[in-house]
């Protein structure tokens, strides 16, 4: 089983939709739960952090469910800008306490 | 205050030679990881510096990969003997705490070819 599993998509809504992103991960002992965002070619950049008790930022909310382990995103309003791969981030504790990247979900936003 | 930046930006190689690749991480970040990504692929972990610890290398996938860090500054990854499959965007990034707790900053890439 990989550590972060993400839909890879590609999910295609029209501007306006809502659209949810889920990602399981499989250490139950991770602490720090990320989603970062990545433009075709280019680098990623953090979005948000996501919180035990979920987080909003805009249009954008962030929730863990670490009975399930799983953390989603919401995006809502969606805009042309918002087109781009999602990626799933989680801390792993293993050997060090390095982050594992999920493979991304695509997001394209349509006129 | 400047980002991290990574050189060069391209790089075509033929196979079977050595390519070093540089990372500046932000200053004063004492983590940097170095990731490769391959074309319509997720982020593979490479290795990560923190401070004066031992690195963690454990993603690095043959002994022709290396990569050296001088201090808190600047990082350099060695591929020796390329091969076609290490045709990827290699991305350094850094943090300015331990771990996996802390924003990671990446750099632009560098994107490689070997021919």
């Amino acid at each position: 089983r990989k550590e972060v599993e993400q839909d890879p998509g590609p999910f295609n809504v029209p501007e306006g939709a809502t659209v949810a992103f889920n990602c399981t991960y499989s250490n139950s002992a991770s602490q720090s739960f990320f989603w970062y965002r990545q433009d075709c070619r280019k680098e990623p950049k953090l979005l948000m952090s996501v919180y035990s008790s979920g987080n909003e930022d805009g249009r954008f909310t962030a929730q863990l469910n670490r009975a399930s382990q799983y953390i989603s995103l919401l995006i809502r309003d969606s805009k042309l800008s918002d087109s781009a791969t999602y990626l799933c981030v989680v801390n792993n504790l293993k050997n060090t306490d390095k982050l594992i990247f999920g493979t991304g979900t695509r997001l394209q936003v349509f006129p | 205050g400047a980002g991290v930046s990574q050189s060069p930006s391209n790089k075509v190689t033929e196979k079977g030679k050595d390519v070093e690749l540089r990372c500046d991480p932000i200053s004063g970040h004492t983590a940097l990881y170095w990731y490769r990504q391959r074309l319509g692929q997720g982020l593979e972990f490479l290795i990560y510096f923190q401070g004066n610890s031992a690195p963690d290398k454990s993603g690095l996938p043959s002994d022709r990969f290396s990569a050296e860090r001088t201090g808190e500054s600047v990082s350099t990854l060695t591929i020796q003997r390329t091969q076609q499959e290490d045709s990827a965007v290699y991305l350094c990034a850094s943090s300015s705490q331990a771990g996996g707790r802390e924003t990671q900053y990446f750099g632009p890439g560098t994107r490689l070819l070997v021919l």
